[in-house]
């Protein structure tokens, strides 16, 4: 069936520096999402996206982070600076369509850890 | 295969009434968590319960490990319950969430 990828799997970094996660999501999805659990804690909403915009984000969704599609390419979300409390799993999710009735594909996840 | 099996994948339900949706699972959890899917895609934590059962209000999850399901409970259903659960597992050997195919409820008033 439909996949997302999420590359990598896992990625470790010295606090401070830039990250960027990669989702390659469902070839003719439009609605993009990531999500955010902290290990032993719930997933949480951050962000979604759609034709190059924004359209929704949570508390959680900082200033430090952004996202991008360019040119049809990954879906990214970049955190610059990263802190500590950054490390997490991080999900990408898509759609093809915005409302309830739309199903999700969710990536298996990137792990990030900020050292 | 797949991890988890989600039922029923479809619900329709008269106002008042309870439903009851269930997840089962294949393989060994470190978590399940439950989710309502908003307008606009975004999901809304309702639970996260690795074993056992939690409340909250109307809502009700219990997760029994040994015999690899866990269950939703909505009791007085009302129009606004409306909409897509999901129910998602963390897997214990290597951290990877699997999410279940969901159930679109739908209540009637």
């Amino acid at each position: 069936g439909p996949k997302v990828l999420q590359i990598p799997s896992h990625q470790i970094i010295d606090m401070g520096q830039m990250v960027t996660l990669n989702c390659d999501p469902v070839s003719n999805h439009l609605y993009f999402y990531w999500y955010k659990q902290i290990l032993g804690q719930q997933m949480e909403f951050l962000v979604n996206f759609y034709n190059g915009k924004v359209m929704e984000k949570s508390k959680l969704f900082k200033d430090q982070f952004s996202v991008e599609r360019p040119d049809g390419s990954y879906f990214t979300l970049k955190i610059q600076p990263t802190a500590l409390e950054d490390s997490a799993v991080y999900f990408c999710a898509s759609s093809s369509g915005p409302g309830e009735n739309e199903r999700l594909f969710f990536g298996h996840g990137t792990k990030l850890s900020v050292l | 295969g797949q991890q988890v099996q989600q039922s029923p994948a479809s619900l329709v339900l008269q106002e008042g009434e309870n439903a009851e949706l269930q997840c089962n699972f294949s393989t060994s959890l470190n978590s399940m968590q439950w989710f309502y899917q908003r307008p606009g895609g975004s999901l809304v934590s309702l639970f996260y319960n690795p074993s056992g059962t939690k409340h909250s209000g109307r809502l009700t999850s219990t997760t029994v490990i040994k015999e690899r399901r866990s269950s939703l409970h909505i009791s007085s259903s009302q129009t606004t319950d409306s909409g897509t659960y999901l129910c998602a597992l963390e897997q214990s050997s290597n951290n990877r969430i699997f999410f279940g195919d969901g159930t679109q409820l739908v209540v009637k008033p």
